[in-house]
């Protein structure tokens, strides 16, 4: 089973400025590599798939990168809808995985 | 517009059986794989099963396999979960979710609102 592990848990960063998430796989998923965001009470939203696609309607503030083990999620200027939990997925193999995720609050 | 209800979550008692249903609509369901999610409270996503177009690739995570069978009705538009023997630590919020294409090892990109499974003694 692919372990996917985030960080940090907690990232504060005030509005406006750039946020930083990371993901890592214990082996290597491809790009086969998903974000979601979710809001207190929602269901996640996908965000980014193939590891750099942005999902239909999702600003082009929200940017991914990475291959194989190593991957980023950043969000170049920070508005007030963004501060959320981002979570990471593998799907290159089954089990699915996700990550733990990571809080993403205002600072 | 997609939509994506699911229902049957239950308060029950540790080593009862529960099915979820997820109706779908807005989509054609049977060009797109399925999957279940879970999130216990205050927790993280995390995979439960997943089933393509047709059914001839079904998945169940560890924590799952051997108690959870996953199906669908494409006739009906329907995505099931048969759950047995239930455990205190299967409680969570089951979200149903639509793949993006007909193959089940893609994202998720429609989620409903989810079902509550509570399992206590």
């Amino acid at each position: 089973e692919i372990v996917m592990t985030q960080s940090p848990a907690t990232l504060s960063v005030s509005p406006g400025e750039r946020a930083t998430l990371s993901c890592r796989a214990s082996q290597s998923v491809s790009s086969n590599l998903a974000w979601y965001q979710q809001k207190p009470g929602q269901a996640p939203r996908l965000l980014i798939y193939g590891a750099s696609t942005r999902a239909t309607g999702v600003p082009a503030r929200f940017s991914g990168s990475g291959s194989g083990t190593e991957f980023t999620l950043t969000i170049s200027s920070l508005q007030s809808e963004d501060f959320a939990v981002y979570y990471c997925q593998q799907y290159n193999n089954w089990p699915s995985g996700f990550g733990q995720g990571t809080r993403l609050e205002i600072k | 517009e997609v939509q994506l209800v699911e229902s049957g979550g239950d308060l029950l008692q540790p080593g009862r059986s529960l099915r979820l249903s997820c109706a779908a609509s807005g989509f054609t369901f049977d060009d797109y794989a399925m999957h279940w999610v879970r999130q216990a409270p205050g927790k993280g996503l995390e995979w439960v099963a997943g089933v393509d177009w047709n059914g001839g690739k079904i998945g169940f995570a560890d924590s799952v396999k051997g108690r959870f069978t996953i199906s669908r009705d494409n006739a009906k538009n329907c995505l099931f979960l048969q759950m047995n023997s239930l455990r205190a630590e299967d409680s969570a919020l089951y979200y149903c979710a639509k793949a993006r294409t007909l193959d089940a090892a893609t994202p998720y990109d429609s989620w409903g609102q989810g079902t509550l499974v509570t399992v206590s003694s």
